[in-house]
């Protein structure tokens, strides 16, 4: 199985600061054939179910805002919110699609400083 | 409105079973494999099950391998699971999800849309 870890395991950022959390796969989740990463970004807010955010590791779904940003090949992976905003407080977790089973990150828990 | 709701989930006793239901609404159901993933309380998210939207091929979490079936049936827009030999592990809320990409007889790749879940609680 493809072990997904998430650093930090949370972290406090001011309003309108960066935020940055880490994904690290035990091995590499990029298709040579295609040069795709196969890993995905969701937000899941308390007592909502997960929301996706960014497929193909860099690839941000419709309507998410332009803040969140994805980055990283092979094993290392990067979300970044560019300009923390108070409904961005939530839990955020990898995924990764490469093989079977799909495997998640612990998550990261992001809130206000 | 494109949605998926979770129905089915509740008290069972370690051992039992229970069949948890998704009925999905606003797409073309048979084009997306479909998947379960639950969240044991205060944890975070576990890949259980996934059925494929054309052939119906079926993909196990080693956790409940032997234990769960997952269905569908696509002239209803609905998928199930059933869930044998429960263990108090297996607490947790099931989601159900959709694939983010459409055709294929493959296991779901990632999930675009997500159920309120269901929760399921295993305890004497």
């Amino acid at each position: 199985d493809i072990v997904m870890t998430q650093s930090p395991d949370s972290l406090a950022v001011s309003l309108g600061e960066r935020a940055t959390i880490n994904c690290k796969s035990s091995q590499s989740i990029l298709y040579s054939s295609s040069n795709k990463n196969y890993l995905v970004w969701y937000q899941q807010k308390p007592g909502q179910p997960p929301k996706l955010l960014i497929s193909w590791a860099s690839t941000r779904e419709s309507g998410v805002p332009d803040r969140f940003s994805g980055s990283g090949s092979g094993t290392d992976f990067t979300l970044t919110i560019s300009s923390l905003q108070a409904e961005d407080v939530a839990v955020y977790y990898c995924q990764q699609f490469y093989s079977t089973p799909r495997t998640f990150g612990q998550g990261t828990k992001v809130e206000i400083k | 409105e494109v949605q998926l709701l979770e129905s089915g989930g509740g008290l069972v006793q370690p051992g039992g079973s229970l069949r948890l239901s998704c009925a999905a609404s606003g797409f073309t159901f048979s084009s997306y494999a479909m998947s379960w993933v639950r969240q044991a309380p205060g944890e975070g998210l576990e890949w259980v099950s996934s059925i494929s939207g054309s052939d119906g091929s079926t993909y196990y979490a080693d956790s409940v391998k032997g234990r769960f079936t997952i269905s569908r049936d696509n002239s209803k827009n609905t998928m199930n699971v059933q869930m044998n030999s429960l263990r108090a592990e297996d607490t947790a809320v099931y989601y159900c999800a959709k694939d983010g990409l459409s055709g294929g007889s493959t296991n779901a790749r990632y999930f675009d849309l997500w159920g309120r879940g269901t929760l399921v609680t295993v305890s004497s």
